[in-house]
Formats: C-alpha cells, sequence, structure tokens
C-alpha cells in the first residue's frame, strides 16, 4: 500500500522567510502528486499538482512543488512566506496505472509564520 | 459558483445511534470521495463513486459504514451503531471527471462526536 511521509509536522517561520515543506511516498511506479492547503476555517484546496512533464510545478500563491523520481519526493517551497501563509498543508499522491483515482493523503504540516 | 455543501456541520451522537451524513457536489461532477479525518491526521479515504455507482468502498472500517449516491448526485454517508472510535471530521468531495489526476474539491466537512 502507498504510504506519505511529512516529516515535519509543525513549522514556525518569520515573515519573508524561505519555506520547503518535505514530502516522500513509497511507491515506485508512475504517480500523480498534489499538494492540498487548509487555511483556518476554511475548506481543503488545491495548491498544485503533478502529474506528467516538467518535473517543476508552479501554484497558487508563489507556491512550487518539484517531483523528483530517484528520491521518491514531491517537496513544497516558496521563496518568501507571509503571514496569511499560516495554514496545514497536506501531500497526497495517487496510483493512475492501477486506475487508481484514490489519493493517499500524508498526515500534514501545520505552517505558523509571524508577522 | 457553488462549491461543494455538507450538512449537518457538526453532530453531536449517542453511543449506539445512527447519524446520517449528507454532500451536495458540485454540480455536474461525476466522482464523489468520501474521507475520514482524525484529529492531527491527513484524510483517509473511505470510499468513492463514479455518478451513481460505488467503485471502491474499501476504506469503510467496518459493515456499521454505508454511503449511497443514488441519482448520481448528492450523496449520504450513514454510520450505524456509532461508536466513540467514529468520532472524526467526515469530508466529502467531488471533481469533474473520472481521471486520476483530476482536481477535487472538499466541502467543509462535518464533525461527529460521539459520547
Amino acid at each position: 500500500a502507498q504510504s506519505v511521509s511529512q516529516h515535519n509536522h509543525h513549522v514556525i517561520l518569520s515573515e519573508a522567510a524561505s519555506l520547503e515543506l518535505g514530502c516522500n511516498y513509497s511507491y515506485g511506479g508512475t504517480v500523480n502528486l498534489f499538494w492540498y492547503v487548509q487555511y483556518p476555517g476554511q475548506h481543503l484546496q488545491l495548491l498544485l499538482k503533478y502529474f506528467s512533464g516538467d518535473p517543476l510545478v508552479k501554484g497558487i500563491k508563489g507556491f512550487e512543488a518539484e517531483f523528483i523520481k530517484s528520491k521518491f519526493s514531491f517537496n513544497l517551497r516558496k521563496p518568501s512566506v507571509q503571514w496569511s501563509d499560516t495554514a496545514e498543508y497536506f501531500c497526497a499522491v495517487n496510483e493512475p496505472a492501477g486506475g487508481s483515482y484514490i489519493p493517499t493523503f500524508g498526515r500534514g504540516t501545520s505552517l505558523i509564520v509571524h508577522p | 459558483g457553488a462549491g461543494v455543501s455538507q450538512s449537518p456541520r457538526y453532530k453531536v451522537a449517542k453511543r449506539g445511534q445512527d447519524v446520517a451524513l449528507r454532500c451536495d457536489p458540485i454540480s455536474g461532477h461525476v466522482s464523489l470521495f468520501w474521507y475520514q479525518q482524525a484529529l492531527g491526521q491527513g484524510p483517509e479515504f473511505l470510499t468513492y463513486f463514479q455518478n451513481e455507482a460505488q467503485l471502491d468502498k474499501s476504506g469503510l472500517p467496518s459493515d456499521r459504514f454505508f454511503a449511497e449516491r443514488p441519482e448520481g448526485s448528492v450523496s449520504t454517508l450513514k454510520i450505524q451503531r456509532t461508536q466513540q472510535e467514529d468520532s472524526a471530521v467526515y469530508l466529502c468531495a467531488s471533481s469533474q471527471r473520472d481521471i486520476t489526476f483530476d482536481t477535487q474539491y472538499f466541502g467543509p466537512g462535518t464533525r461527529l462526536t460521539v459520547l
């Protein structure tokens, strides 16, 4: 079974600091990869996704993620965080070769950005 | 436009009671997913519908859990004889197409507390 690891459970940064959140998955075949974000009091929403092509994916609000197949990783980055980036971030993976529409989620990383 | 809605937003049940949780997906969305999210964890897959067909129910934790989507739109997740371990947030998501990398749009969730 697929597993997704988000090693940083809590991250605290000051505004303008750079951000990198780790995500590693276990499956070695073709994968679809997602980062979702949940702002306080809001629904989970998609930040960005990778399914083919350029391994560097750009999403909303200045976020990007790089798919490194050899490392089974899909880390999320932002060069300069803002207070409004305070949220819970979830990495998710599914395996399209098996026809699977079902993403496996990591346990999430709570990001707090101090103004 | 309207997003995914769920009702009730909060439900308190006594152990042994039956509960029914409703999900209204975005109009026209083919796929519908139910997830269970325990405190401090990521969403865990319960079941998946493509139109009215329940294609995967492998995540339902026991035969006390039942889901339906009879007309391919609104879905209901029913939990019979609730137990304390059923306490969690139940999330519903829908996606427009039946492809593995389609974006899922999440509802606000129903927080179930079993006393």
